[in-house]
């Protein structure tokens, strides 16, 4: 199957700094990527659907300002926390729809601890 | 507003019995639905799925039946292995013309633990 791989898979950082994670779609082109969090014993909630080459598109609730995300080209979407706070914690999963039936392949997530 | 629910956190089961793992939805518009395997502290791995106009599909070990009336799919391993153990999640798209996935909608996922 599809690879897409993501980077860094854990990060530990102190409040108030940004982090950005990378999500790569390492042996097809991405036109779409979809950013996820999951919490402990929790669902995988859909953050924002990524396009290659224009404006990311947020779910409800979701702060653009806070996570913005970069599609700049077709294996490659970034996901940037700013200003992180520990609220902010969680495990983070990039997927990638790969052309034609659009089928999904994920990342192997990121995990960030805010201290 | 849970669109997708999956009741059971936990199911335990003996190696080589059936495993049943249940998903309810609410949204009346969704069209393909899928069950992931996921481990921790790694992404989601694609199971099985199915378009609302089937319902059933069986690969090898696993079977999905999708009850459209109920809103219910059900998740079915035969026989079930210690390599099994894991989270299952199970996810619904709309409006993608049944055939890809697009957006999903995930469950809060069950425990699956297969006992020797």
């Amino acid at each position: 199957g599809a690879v897409v791989s993501q980077h860094p898979s854990w990060v530990i950082c102190k409040s108030g700094t940004s982090v950005k994670i990378e999500c790569r779609s390492l042996d097809f082109q991405a036109t779409t990527m979809f950013w996820y969090r999951q919490f402990p014993k929790q669902s995988l909630m859909l953050m924002a659907t990524s396009n290659e080459g224009s404006k990311a598109t947020y779910e409800q609730g979701v702060e653009k300002d806070k996570f913005l995300i970069n599609h700049a080209s077709l294996t490659l979407s970034t996901l940037t926390v700013t200003s992180a706070h520990p609220e902010d914690s969680s495990f983070y999963i990039c997927s990638a729809s790969k052309g034609g039936t659009g089928e999904l392949f994920f990342g192997e997530g990121s995990r960030l601890t805010v201290l | 507003d849970q669109q997708v629910k999956q009741n059971s956190p936990s199911l335990s089961v003996q190696e080589g019995r059936i495993s049943i793992l249940n998903c309810d939805y609410t949204n009346s518009m969704f069209d393909y639905f899928l069950w992931y395997k996921k481990y921790p502290a790694e992404g989601p791995t694609f199971l099985i799925s199915i378009s609302s106009i089937k319902d059933k599909n069986e690969d090898g070990r696993f079977t999905v039946f999708l009850n459209k009336s109920a809103k219910h799919l059900s998740l079915h391993i035969v026989p079930s292995q210690p390599g099994d153990s894991a989270v299952y999640f199970c996810a619904a798209s709309a409006g993608a013309g049944g055939t890809s996935y697009g957006k999903l909608t995930f469950g809060q996922g069950t425990i699956l633990t297969v006992h020797p």
